[in-house]
């Protein structure tokens, strides 16, 4: 298994609701990212998880929040967003910590926020 | 600020023709230039990487030349096909970045037949 897998692929939510991205991998990489992503626009890292502990939050919003259950699986939990949040969510994950050894990202989550 | 600057923003190419996208850096402590190919509802996929010790790295019809004085590298797509028009996105990182990856702005490849 060579993928990252996220769900769900697209999600509509209210400014008050509390949802849940969830993103997998079975290549036994220890390092975990999520990213967000607008239209036209190169990814934004908002998260890593090194070895199931969070090492980076690159000062994202507390209506975000990570969670990193086990090695294979990392959530993003979601609440009181904002319409400026809706953009497309991306996973990736690395053997370590580090770019060099590639990412593999997941295809994303296409979040609207009404 | 973006510490990666990409150009041009978006290509149009002959099927058969060359594609060239150019990235320029100033952080002279990354160490690590990969390139990424994101097609239309899908997560970038690693393309090609170099290091600064390497001026020119092949594979296939993908080429990144590497211009360590410059502060300039370019990723040149040889023998461009349709199935090639995507958004390329160049990037650097330096080791101790905990995995951080400064990308470039991306540029549009369009392939016509």
């Amino acid at each position: 298994d060579t993928e990252v897998t996220q769900t769900p692929k697209h999600l509509v939510m209210g400014m008050t609701n509390k949802k849940s991205l969830k993103c997998e991998q079975h290549m036994g990489h220890r390092a975990m990212y999520w990213y967000k992503q607008k239209a036209k626009k190169p990814p934004e890292l908002m998260f890593v998880y090194s070895y199931e502990k969070l090492s980076i939050n690159e000062s994202v919003p507390s209506r975000f929040s990570p969670e990193c259950p086990n090695s294979s699986l990392l959530n993003l939990h979601l609440h009181a967003l904002q319409p400026e949040d809706s953009a497309l969510y991306l996973c990736a994950s690395s053997q370590e910590v580090s770019p060099d050894y590639g990412y593999t990202f997941g295809s994303g989550t296409r979040l609207t926020v009404v | 600020q973006q510490q990666v600057k990409q150009s041009p923003q978006s290509l149009i190419v002959q099927k058969g023709g060359i594609s060239i996208i150019n990235c320029a850096y100033e952080n002279t402590a990354f160490d690590y230039f990969p390139w990424y190919q994101q097609f239309p509802g899908k997560g970038p996929a690693l393309l090609i990487a170099i290091r600064p010790d390497v001026s020119e790295k092949k594979e296939g019809r993908f080429t990144i030349s590497f211009n360590k004085s410059a502060k300039q590298f370019s990723l040149h797509i040889m023998d461009s096909q349709p199935g090639d028009s995507a958004t390329y996105f160049c990037a650097a990182s330096k080791s101790d970045s905990g995995g951080k990856l400064q990308f470039g702005a991306g540029t549009q490849v369009v392939v016509t037949p």
